[in-house]
């Protein structure tokens, strides 16, 4: 797999219910961080977490790192249409800044 | 305060001519990295500048593709001889230095179509 490989490729739920995704690295990192793009558009960065931190949360967002499994989920909460979007996580091995990104979930939310 | 601006949004040339892609950093913001998309991908790394500097430009194709920071202006990203290959979404970043890099600011991209 590659570093910062997400699972599930796609995922579509109703609105109100939670969305889970996941996240797999394979080099020592000193942060993961999580974006989402909508189609066509750029990427919003939505939270860091950093390798001494296990969980994190911002507004409906919960994100956790596990280190050991060199894994990161992220847990979007009461999903809105309006999440429907692609989201990636991003690690930076070995604390650079180039930036490695997976191919991405693709959340879709139906109203 | 505006954030990372990028233009063309969209850019469309035929096979053999040159595509230049320009990257305006946040305000404040001294580093600009460059990033490629092909469709259902993620985002690749290709060069890292700050003013007048290219720090890293390993993700960067030796041939055709070129990239610069001047002390004045916007990030260029040139690719000389457009193939087909080279359609695809490119995105900038810019960030703060030194710990300020963790966190880049990504701009809208812009979508070369090369025909």
């Amino acid at each position: 797999s590659q570093q910062g490989e997400e699972d599930p490729q796609a995922l579509s739920i109703q609105e109100g219910e939670n969305a889970t995704m996941n996240c797999s690295y394979k080099t020592s990192i000193n942060n993961l961080q999580w974006y989402r793009q909508n189609s066509g558009r750029g990427l919003v960065h939505l939270i860091l977490i950093r390798s001494n931190e296990r969980e994190k949360h911002s507004g409906r967002l919960r994100v956790t790192l596990d280190t050991s499994k060199k894994s990161s989920s992220l847990l979007i909460t009461a999903s809105r249409a309006a999440d429907t979007a692609s989201y990636f996580c991003a690690t930076a091995p070995g604390g650079t800044y180039k930036y490695i990104f997976g191919t991405g979930t693709r959340l879709k939310v139906l109203a | 305060n505006a954030g990372v601006m990028q233009n063309p949004r969209h850019l469309v040339r035929r096979r053999g001519q040159e595509a230049r892609l320009r990257c305006s950093p946040m305000k404040g913001h001294s580093h600009v990295y460059w990033y490629r998309q092909l469709p259902e991908e993620g985002l690749k790394f290709m060069v890292y500048l700050q003013k007048e500097n290219i720090i890293d430009e390993s993700g960067m194709p030796k041939e055709r593709f070129s990239a610069e920071f001047p002390k004045e202006g916007p990030s260029i990203l040139r690719i000389q001889q457009v193939v087909r290959g080279d359609s695809a979404a490119y995105f900038c970043a810019s960030s703060l230095p030194d710990r300020g890099r963790e966190t880049q600011y990504f701009g809208p991209g812009t979508r070369l179509l090369v025909l």
